[in-house]
Formats: C-alpha cells, structure tokens, sequence
C-alpha cells in the first residue's frame, strides 16, 4: 500500500518485557515522526526524524525509550522493562519535511499486564 | 511548553445540527492543523491554515485560524453521521506538532 504501515497492530506484553514497534513510511518521505496516544489524550511527540540529521529526542518521556531509522526509511521504536503506564496507542507519520505535513499509520496499540 | 486547549471535550448532536469546536493556546503557532481520526485509524488531516485571519472552506467543514494565530475554531454546518470521530487541532512548533487533547464528536442519526 502506499500508506504509512504499522506493525503490530496490537501488542500485549507483561510487566518488564521489552517491546520492539515498527513503522514503514510513505516511500520518499524524509521525516518520521513517533507519538504516543493514551485514551482521551492528545498525541504525544515522542521523537522525530529528518534525513541524515540527528533525531530530536525531546519528547522521549525516559531511557527506556529508544528509536532507531535505518536507511533513512523503516523506524523502530524500542520500550525496555514495559510498565503498565506505557500502554497506549502508537503512532507514525510521516511526511515530505515541509511545512509539518504528516500522514499517520494506523497505530499500535500496546497493552502492559 | 506551548499547549492548545480544545472545547468542548465531547458533544453529542443530531444529524442536521450545526456545531463549532474550539482550539485555543496562549502561544502563538506558525501554522495550525486539523485531524480527524476515527477508532482504530490514525488521524487524517483535513486543512492547514497559515495565516492570521485565515478561513478555509472544506464541503460542510468551515475552518478559521485568529488573527493573533493563538486560536482555531472548525464549524461544521447540517452535521452527518459521518461526522462522527475525534477532532485534533495541532499547532506547527518547529519541527513538530502540539496537539490539542481533541473533541469526540458523535452525531446521531
């Protein structure tokens, strides 16, 4: 398709496990963004990217979170010794680099037992 | 931290109604944005607005950025039930977006 793909579409996991999220974006986009969705939230910002630039980390909310861009195209966001507080649905966009236009997959939803 | 405060929260009305959601931020945003995501989907965007003063027209959907690009509004006019779903405003900060918490619209038919 030529969407922005997420996957899992859903993911459970106990207390502590680590998780690994994906993201494949819309071919040619240069920048992917994170988020993260908690019900009757806004999103989020958790991290950015721009081609070959240094990510902008700033929203990652600890060092459990990580996020990595490989190739400039798919995005994988890593949460160590998941808590029952990062459930949430996460999200992807991205977009062309100009003037903030995202497209947004469809999302992971992440429940903590 | 620049925030946009969304009202109302949540708004029930029947198919035919008018209605207008509020975004409002104390900072000023170089562009302001609006989403709508409907459950189990990402949000989509409908229009970017730039300018203070700004009004865009989409079908049913009427979107207004003030003059001081603090604050948006969205009215939609004779409301579907298509409507239904979560509004977002997100204002433009740089790089990235600050998105308001959203108003969950349901129209009833």
């Amino acid at each position: 398709g030529a969407g922005v793909s997420q996957s899992p579409s859903n993911k459970v996991t106990e207390k502590g496990k680590d998780v690994e999220l994906r993201c494949d974006p819309i071919s040619g986009h240069t920048a992917l963004y994170w988020y993260r969705q908690s019900l009757g939230q806004g999103l989020e910002f958790l991290i950015y990217f721009q081609g070959n630039s240094a990510p902008d980390k700033s929203g990652l909310p600890s060092d459990r979170f990580s996020a990595e861009r490989t190739g400039g195209s798919v995005s994988t966001l890593t949460i160590q010794r998941t808590q029952q507080e990062d459930s949430a649905v996460y999200l992807c966009a991205s977009g062309p680099g100009t003037k903030n236009i995202q497209y947004f997959g469809a999302g992971t939803r992440l429940s903590v037992l | 931290t620049q925030l946009l405060e969304q009202s109302p929260q949540f708004l029930s009305i029947q198919e035919g109604e008018n209605l207008t959601v509020y975004c409002n931020s104390s900072s000023v945003f170089s562009s302001l944005q609006w989403y709508r995501q409907e459950p189990g989907e990402g949000p989509v965007l409908l229009v970017t607005v730039v300018t203070g003063g700004e009004v865009k027209k989409l079908k049913r959907l009427t979107f207004q950025f003030g003059d001081a690009r603090k604050d948006s509004s969205l009215h939609i006019t004779a409301a579907q039930p298509g409507d239904t779903g979560l509004d977002l405003c997100a204002g433009g900060d740089g790089n990235k977006l600050v998105f308001g918490a959203g108003t969950i619209l349901r129209v009833k038919s």
